[in-house]
């Protein structure tokens, strides 16, 4: 069983939809639930992180996690043609430890 | 301030073959990560290095890989010899020791393609 499971797409809404991209985790010891957002042919980039169970808001970009489901949520409001990447979940236990990634979702917003 | 780089950007071998994949973390970085994305898999933690030392190969997929951090600023990947399931996007991340986040968040490069023929 992976440690991250993510649905890899594609997914593909019109300008201005609100999207709902989902993971879950088996590892309990997971404590920072990050978001990177990925380009073609770029790095992966920090979107936003959240430390264990709740809510964090930042402008469009929504991230909720229920570690009692071991669920991970990122909502991005009011879509728009720049939000087209691959959006990748990745739990850590923290500190300096690895990241652990989901496959990543594929998200294409059409104009 | 320059992020990540790593280099070549892309690479094409024959089976059997060596290549060494380079990174040059931000400046000041401590922290040296290396992962690698196979075709149709998730991105995979291979090891990681605070300054020249080794704090977690857990990731090394075998003895073919071999990563080195002379002098705790650059690091380089070998992998030797190479197969055709090596073939992937390598990819190299850095964060400094310390931090005043509660996160300490890694930098990515943009990733070295290996194609392995």
């Amino acid at each position: 069983q992976k440690e991250v499971e993510q649905d890899p797409g594609p997914l593909s809404v019109p300008e201005g939809a609100i999207v709902s991209l989902n993971c879950t985790y088996s590892n309990s010891a997971f404590q920072y639930f990050m978001w990177y957002r990925q380009y073609s042919r770029k790095g992966p980039e920090l979107l936003m992180y959240t430390y264990s169970s709740g809510n964090k808001e930042d402008g469009r970009f929504t991230a909720q996690v229920d570690k009692s489901s071991k669920y991970i949520s990122l909502f991005i409001r009011d879509s728009q043609p720049s939000d087209s990447a691959t959006y990748l979940c990745a739990p850590s236990s923290g500190g300096y430890q690895k990241v652990t990634f989901g496959t990543g979702t594929k998200l294409q917003v059409i104009p | 301030e320059a992020g990540v780089t790593q280099f070549p950007s892309h690479s094409v071998i024959e089976k059997g073959q060596t290549v060494t994949l380079r990174c040059d973390p931000i400046s000041g970085h401590d922290n040296l990560y290396w992962y690698r994305r196979v075709m149709g898999k998730e991105i995979k933690f291979l090891l990681h290095f605070v300054k020249e030392s080794k704090q977690d190969e857990s990731g090394m997929p075998n003895n073919r890989f071999l990563a080195e951090r002379t002098g705790g600023t650059y690091s380089t990947l070998k992998v030797q010899p190479a197969e055709l399931e090596d073939s992937g996007v390598y990819f190299c991340a850095s964060s400094p020791l310390r931090t005043t986040s509660s996160y300490n968040e890694q930098f990515f490069g943009p990733g070295t393609r290996l194609t392995v023929l």
